[in-house]
């Protein structure tokens, strides 16, 4: 069983377009996460939500909007994609930060190509 | 400001010897520090982690040191097998944030 899945794994698009990506986690958590890895391989912390409340929203462009439509799920849409964007993104999810021995479960990623 | 740094891109170990990856970090008010491990194509994984209220953590192979003064922690892997080349992350967290603080990473190969 997929603790943590992200759907599609590839995405390649134009530059302008508009594009989501999925994730969902069968864990029980209330804790979810989307990072960005860049080019020099550093994981960025993008947005966290716990309980669908939004509780870190790292300066990222507003054209990336996140959505939680329940605990379970943690999805990341994407407006007017650009180059830069070019990346692979990976969610994450994890229990509240204060319970013992915390750790976050990652998703296997998405790899965008923005051409 | 990198807040966490692993300072060894790529390290090459030998099947059999011991592993030693290598983190350092600024912010004195981290109090939680994990380590990761990343195969390609994939996500990273949890493997380690330690309290600032200990310095040493052991799980099987994997040891993971803390030294507060000189803020640097360290992970290691004894004995290397070739199972564990991979990338390994060191992370970092305040008490109670939501947010954890990642170095760049470190590419361990072991070599036959």
């Amino acid at each position: 069983d997929t603790a943590v899945s992200q759907t599609p794994k590839y995405l390649v698009t134009q530059m302008g377009n508009d594009k989501s990506i999925k994730c969902e986690q069968n864990l029980g958590h209330d804790t979810m996460y989307w990072y960005k890895q860049d080019s020099k391989k550093f994981l960025k912390i993008m947005f966290s939500y716990n309980n669908k409340e939004l509780i870190i929203n790292e300066t990222v462009p507003n054209r990336f909007s996140p959505k939680s439509p329940d605990k379970a799920h943690l999805n990341l849409h994407i407006n007017s994609l650009e180059l830069g964007d070019s990346a692979v993104y990976f969610c994450a999810s994890s229990r509240p930060p204060d319970t013992l021995q915390e750790t976050q479960y990652f998703g296997p990623g998405t790899r965008l190509l923005v051409l | 400001d990198q807040q966490v740094k692993q300072n060894s891109p790529s390290l090459s170990v030998q099947e059999g010897r011991i592993s030693i990856l290598n983190c350092d970090y600024t912010n004195s008010m981290f109090d939680y520090f994990l380590w990761y491990k990343k195969y390609p194509a994939e996500g990273p994984t949890f493997l380690i982690s330690i309290s600032s209220i200990k310095d040493k953590n052991e799980d099987g192979r994997f040891t993971v040191f803390l030294n507060k003064s000189a803020k640097h922690l360290s992970l290691h892997i004894v004995p290397s097998q070739p199972g564990d080349s991979a990338v390994y992350f060191c992370a970092a967290r305040v008490d109670s944030n939501y947010q954890l603080i990642w170095g760049a990473g470190t590419k361990l190969i072991i070599k036959p």
